[in-house]
């Protein structure tokens, strides 16, 4: 069966410092690879997403960026961490869709906590 | 992406039939009704899917109006387990979901 790990669960960094979360898809191959930051109270946002290794699409502008070095491994990065940054980070991967739906199964989360 | 309104929140008793409406008039033709739900402190879990037809599975059904500019999720028989923001999403082929502020279901016992 498949499995998605995450870490941290939880993290609290300084303004300015780096950044770096780990997601990890177990059983399956080829994988589409989503990261999503949910705000306190908020909504989630998507943040990236990736069809292959190497393959990263932006969703919103931010000083976050993410990187696939691996079929099974999506990295979540940044260089200076803001206040805005805090959050519930989560991974979340799906099928790559060969006819149509594909179901999402989100990790357990990182909470990220500036200050 | 099309929109989708549903109530900030809605009650329920424990044992009884929930009813989450959500309403998408400006659905396309191409476009999926789908549900998710998120726990608290949770990443988001599925739970139904539809495009014209109502659908059924062990978590909840889905009914779809014959217009499809509104939906209802129905769980049975709610049990205090169900309390989470359950989001209605609109998603046309392909992956990306675009999740709004869905509603919180509060079930009481």
């Amino acid at each position: 069966s498949q499995t998605i790990h995450q870490w941290p669960a939880t993290l609290v960094q300084p303004v300015g410092s780096p950044l770096s979360l780990e997601c990890t898809v177990e059983g399956t191959s080829n994988p589409n690879l989503y990261w999503y930051r949910q705000a306190a109270g908020r909504g989630l946002q998507l943040l990236f997403y990736s069809v292959g290794i190497g393959q990263i699409s932006s969703e919103v502008p931010q000083n976050l960026s993410a990187s696939r070095p691996q079929d099974r491994q999506f990295i979540l990065s940044s260089k200076k961490l803001l206040l805005s940054d805090s959050g519930f980070y989560l991974c979340a991967w799906s099928a790559a869709p060969g006819g149509g739906f594909s179901e999402q199964f989100f990790g357990p989360g990182t909470r990220l906590t500036v200050l | 992406d099309a929109k989708t309104t549903q109530p900030n929140s809605m009650e329920s008793n424990e044992e009884e039939p929930v009813h989450l409406p959500c309403n998408h008039s400006t659905i396309s033709g191409t476009d999926y009704i789908h549900w998710y739900r998120q726990l608290p402190s949770q990443g988001p879990e599925y739970v139904i899917h539809g495009l014209t037809s109502n659908v059924n599975n062990r978590m909840a059904s889905l009914a779809i109006a014959e217009d499809r500019k509104s939906s209802t999720l129905i769980l049975h028989r709610a049990t205090l387990r169900d309390a989470a923001v359950y989001y209605c999403i609109l998603r046309a082929y392909g992956n990306k979901l675009v999740f709004g502020a869905g509603t919180i279901l509060r079930v009481k016992s």
